[in-house]
């Protein structure tokens, strides 16, 4: 069946570094976009990060520029999130999500099931 | 950016009750809005999209409609199952943004 499955979660330092991944499968990664979307701890839900099905088109929601990248290897059917310089405020379930149509008006037809990154001291 | 807002942000409800979810952009966004649902400790389900499109598989008691800046859900009959929170989201240009959420609860 058409799944994403979110790893590489966890609980870091303020500062340090995380690799998320989810991968796909039940479907042809290559043809479809793909969206980082992440929950803080009761709050709602805020759009990161979105690659199209190429990998050549990136875009970010400004808090998180200049300190995550988003990329992709098609041949391994697997989404990346490298995050670097974690603060407190990045804390939450992050999900991947595929993008639904095409990635310049798309929304988020296939999600995974979440990976949690805490960032405390 | 595109800010969302929506209305109300809870609402207690009965089932077979009609409920209206009110979803407004700061700008013009065409028809390109997403209602999802989502569940306790679960990932948001796509509802509809683009504003009017129900997605396969969704039951036909939930419906949406609006285009420009002002778009709404409705539930005909509430179920059991359709107590959530449910979110709106633009997909008419980046950063994607979504409405804060209205959380159904049972009266």
């Amino acid at each position: 069946q058409v799944q994403l499955v979110e790893s590489g979660g966890g609980v870091v330092h303020p500062g340090r570094s995380l690799r998320l991944s989810c991968a796909a499968s039940g479907f042809t990664f290559s043809d479809y976009a793909v969206h980082w979307v992440r929950q803080a701890p009761g709050k709602g839900l805020e759009w990161v990060s979105l690659t199209s099905s190429d990998g050549t088109s990136k875009y970010y929601t400004d808090s998180v520029k200049d300190r995550f990248t988003i990329s992709r290897d098609n041949s391994k059917n697997t989404l990346y999130l490298q995050m670097n310089s974690l603060r407190p405020d990045d804390t939450a379930v992050y999900y991947c999500a595929r993008g639904h149509g095409d990635y310049h008006y798309d929304a988020f037809d296939v999600w995974g099931q979440g990976t949690m990154v805490t960032v405390s001291s | 950016d595109i800010q969302m807002t929506q209305s109300p942000s809870s609402v207690s409800a009965s089932v077979g009750d009609r409920l209206t979810i009110t979803c407004r952009a700061s700008h013009s966004i065409s028809a390109f809005l997403a209602w999802y649902q989502q569940k306790p400790g679960k990932a948001p389900k796509l509802l509809i999209y683009p504003a009017s499109n129900l997605q396969s598989g969704v039951p036909s008691r939930f419906s949406g409609s609006g285009s420009g800046t002002d778009f709404t859900l409705t539930i005909s009959s509430l179920q059991p199952e359709d107590f959530a929170t449910y979110y709106c989201q633009q997909g008419h240009s980046f950063p994607r943004t979504f409405g804060p959420g209205t959380k159904v609860e049972i009266k």
